[in-house]
């Protein structure tokens, strides 16, 4: 069985940029969710989608952005970049979601933003 | 909101030692406990999980933890470590009422020294 994947592996972009960053569950899985990792604040929840919908958020700006396909592929979106948006960005699917279900890590997006 | 506090950053122990790293979250009627691991450019990896019965709960590669309720306590423990355990971990907790996301810890480095 895959794994979940995300593309790309690497991004270097620089402030007030855009960013768009991919992620493929495992097959089956419906629910995918979006944490944020830096060394200061750790992991970070940013949001999870369960069939195409938004199910819950973290305490992020409207800056960060996502959508999920009905295939369950899922993609967040970073407009108008900051430093501080440099990390690592982890995707996780689950079969129903992330509450009680093992979640399924992928490498991660690491985004440097100069 | 539910919170996690891993009490220690870094955790440095001797090859074949025992080790137990902390974990404590805020009380909640009912929660979901888990500890993940992650290890150097890679996703994290569940260790183990507590839903609900037994409060002693045996993970992969020879971990366990143990769930108490009155001290909202979920430490992780292995009698032993191997150089291959050296690893950031992670504690998180969910509200198993509300089915929230989970809520990391900011983690503990493991370091196994031969």
């Amino acid at each position: 069985k895959a794994g979940v994947t995300q593309t790309p592996r690497y991004l270097i972009k620089t402030r007030g940029q855009q960013v768009t960053l991919s992620c493929s569950p495992i097959s089956g899985h419906r629910s995918v969710s979006w944490y944020q990792q830096t060394p200061g604040q750790g992991l970070q929840f940013l949001f999870e989608y369960f069939s195409e919908t938004q199910r819950n958020k973290g305490n992020f700006p409207g800056r960060f952005s996502g959508r999920q396909f009905s295939n369950s592929r899922s993609e967040m979106n970073v407009s108008t970049l900051e430093l501080g948006d440099s990390a690592l960005y982890l995707c996780a699917s689950s079969l129903t979601g992330p509450s009680y279900n093992e979640q399924f890590f992928g490498p991660g997006t690491r985004l440097t933003v100069l | 909101a539910q919170s996690v506090t891993q009490l220690d950053s870094q955790v440095p122990v001797f090859e074949e030692a025992p080790v137990e790293l902390r974990c404590n979250y805020s009380s909640s009627v009912s929660v979901y406990l888990f500890w993940y691991v992650q290890y150097p450019n890679q996703g994290l990896q569940l260790l183990l999980k507590y839903l609900s019965g037994s409060t002693l709960v045996k993970g992969i590669n020879g971990f366990e933890a143990e769930f108490n309720k009155s001290q909202t306590s979920f430490h992780l423990r292995k009698p032993s470590v191997h150089i291959s355990d050296t690893a950031e971990y992670f504690c998180a907790v969910s509200d198993a009422i509300r089915n929230t996301p989970l809520v990391f810890g900011k983690g503990t480095r493991l370091s196994v020294i031969a």
